[in-house]
């Protein structure tokens, strides 16, 4: 069953704590993002990364980090200098030409 | 001004109707148009994806770009209650980073 799966689907972070949220997809697509979707806002973008080994900033990229060691794995780390993490947390990936496929979310919280 | 403007409703439509939503966008270099359906704390499922001016149909949905305009629209004919959710268009330049719209959300009542 092919497709792109998040977890954990909810996640929640103490203060001064980092935290790590899982994407992995199975389709064999080249090319990986990152977005964050707050209430009556589009989706903003965080980190992509097309190839393996290689990863650009997006728009809002201050305050977490990636990894891309595997084609079939994209990894976001929210780290403590991310003043106002609590946010839907959303991992796409695409081939190399052609839209753009979600996964199903991941929702941090902040205690 | 944001680069893609996307009015976000509430849009409330009686089942069967039809449901019309648009965007208008800045940047005259954007070449790839989708739209995106979105239920409560789920991720987006791909609806329409298109690259040319002109209309694109799939099943009940029917997808209008019009490049002169810089102008989207998405028409969903006989509208059904599932189809209750936020439609998100979005666009890119080189096929690869979107802009997205800040998303309408469509209630179809039965």
């Amino acid at each position: 069953d092919g497709g792109i799966t998040q977890s954990p689907k909810y996640l929640f972070r103490k203060e001064g704590q980092n935290v790590t949220l899982s994407c992995e997809q199975n389709l064999n697509h080249d090319a990986m993002y990152w977005y964050r979707q707050d209430p009556g806002q589009g989706l903003r973008l965080i980190y992509y990364s097309q190839i393996v080994n290689d990863f650009q900033k997006g728009d809002i990229a201050e305050g977490y980090s990636v990894s891309r060691e595997k084609k079939e794995s994209f990894p976001l780390t929210v780290t403590s200098a991310q003043k106002n993490p609590t946010a839907f947390y959303l991992c796409a990936s695409r081939r190399d030409r052609g839209p753009q496929y979600f996964g199903p979310g991941t929702r941090l919280l902040v205690l | 001004q944001k680069e893609v403007e996307q009015d976000p409703g509430p849009l409330s439509v009686p089942e069967g109707a039809i449901v019309s939503l648009n965007c208008t966008y800045s940047n005259s270099a954007f070449q790839y148009f989708m739209w995106y359906r979105q239920y409560s704390r789920k991720g987006p499922e791909l609806l329409m994806y298109t690259y040319s001016s002109g209309n694109k149909e799939d099943g009940r949905f029917t997808a209008q770009v019009d490049k002169s305009s810089k102008y989207i629209s998405l028409f969903i004919r006989d509208s059904q209650p599932s189809d209750s959710a936020t439609y998100l268009c979005a666009m890119s330049i080189n096929d690869y980073k979107l802009s997205f719209g800040a998303g309408t959300t469509v209630t179809v009542r039965a």
